[in-house]
Order: C-alpha cells, then structure tokens, then sequence
C-alpha cells in the first residue's frame, strides 16, 4: 500500500494515437515525478515537478507531454509513440526536494505497449 | 559520467544470508536508497544512509562507504518471498536520484 495509483496498469495503442497516463497520490507530498523503466537498465527520469511546476525535463522526447494540475495529480499525455518507447512508466511522488531523506514512493506503475 | 554499479542477478538459499553490492560515481552525494521491487510492482522503498556504517532494520541492514563509493544490502533468514530485484540509488549533487540496473535476486527452496 503505498498511497500512489496509477491508471491504467496496462496499455495497447498504436503510433498514431494518443493516450493520456494518470497518477494520484494521497500522500500529501508536493513533488511528483515520472519514470521510464526498460527491462535491465535503470530507471530514467523523465519530468519533476515540485509545487505543481515542472523543475525537470531530462530531454524527453516532445511526444510526451506531462501535466500537474495540483500536487496530487500527474498526467502523461503520449501521442505518435514509436515501438521503443515500449516500457513500464512509473510515478512517483515525496515530501519535498531538498528536505532530507526526500524518500520518494512509487506507484505500481503503467505497462504500455506501443505497436 | 555517473554510473551505478550492482551485480545483474544473484542467487540464494532460503534461510540464508545473501549481500548485494552497489559501488557509484557521482557527481557528488546527497543519498543512498535501496529499494525492493517484485515482478510486475511498484519499488518500494528499504533504507537510506547519508552517514558511514551499517543501518539495521529487521532483517535487512544497509552499509555506507562514502571514501569507497560503496554500499551493500545485506539480507538475512531468507524467505521465498524476498525473491525480487533490489535497486541502489545515489542522490548527486543536483538531489536527482541517480539509479542502478539492479539485482535480481532468487531465492531457492
């Protein structure tokens, strides 16, 4: 149980669609993230955003666009996805960045499959 | 660069004691995390160090070598259900989390 949700857990769309990820945490936290995970390589960081702005953007292709409403809510909007974008998403959110240890708590993740 | 260094798979046996290595070079150091993650699951967080030595929680405990650029995880009393891949992080100096591959870890009856 880790107060992070994520809809939907699994996903099927082709190049030429477009489909939006959603997270939700119950946390309180101020900071929310999205991860990209490829089998047997790391985490990568996509997106931050600390206090519904976004702080980090590690040079994500434009095909994914994030979005924050609030500090509770992330969204990735995906559209003309190619086959290698093929991975689990997951999000995460913590307390606030900067405040020691910061943990961050993940989601269970969105399996997406691009065709 | 910056890189994170932990072994691809490891293999156990129920009951006993098994260490997972995890050396870094970062720009810098704010952090160490360890966490589990099953199959098909949300990594879920284990421990933190920030200071040398050896952190104790139940059955796990985590070690920090700052001068060494080394940690490991230390797992003992086996259980089945500790099966799954453990993941080391370092916080550099921008407060990213900068993460490991991790370890798939199989435990055998």
């Amino acid at each position: 149980e880790t107060g992070v949700t994520q809809t939907p857990r699994h996903l099927v769309m082709g190049m030429t669609n477009k489909k939006s990820l959603k997270c939700e945490q119950h946390l309180g936290h101020n900071a929310m993230y999205w991860y990209k995970q490829s089998a047997k390589k790391p985490l990568e960081l996509m997106f931050v955003y600390n206090f519904k702005e976004q702080t980090e953007n590690n040079s994500v292709p434009s095909r994914f666009s994030p979005e924050c409403p609030n500090s509770s809510h992330l969204f990735l909007h995906l559209h003309t996805l190619q086959p290698e974008d093929s991975a689990l998403y997951l999000c995460a959110s913590s307390q606030q960045p900067g405040l020691e240890p910061d943990t961050q708590y993940f989601g269970p993740g969105t399996r997406l499959t691009v065709l | 660069g910056q890189n994170i260094d932990q072994p691809t798979e490891m293999t156990a046996t129920e009951g006993a004691i098994v260490q997972i290595n995890c050396t870094y070079q970062t720009s810098g150091f704010n952090g160490l995390f360890w966490y589990q993650q099953h199959a098909g699951e949300a990594p879920t967080f284990l421990s933190y160090n920030v200071l040398d030595g050896l952190e104790e929680k139940g059955r796990f405990s985590s070690f920090l070598s700052r001068s060494k650029g080394y940690s490991y995880l230390l797992l003992k009393e086996l259980q089945m259900k500790d099966s799954a891949s453990y993941l080391c992080a370092v916080r550099d100096s921008n407060y990213q989390l900068i993460w490991g591959a991790g370890t798939k870890l199989i435990i055998k009856p």
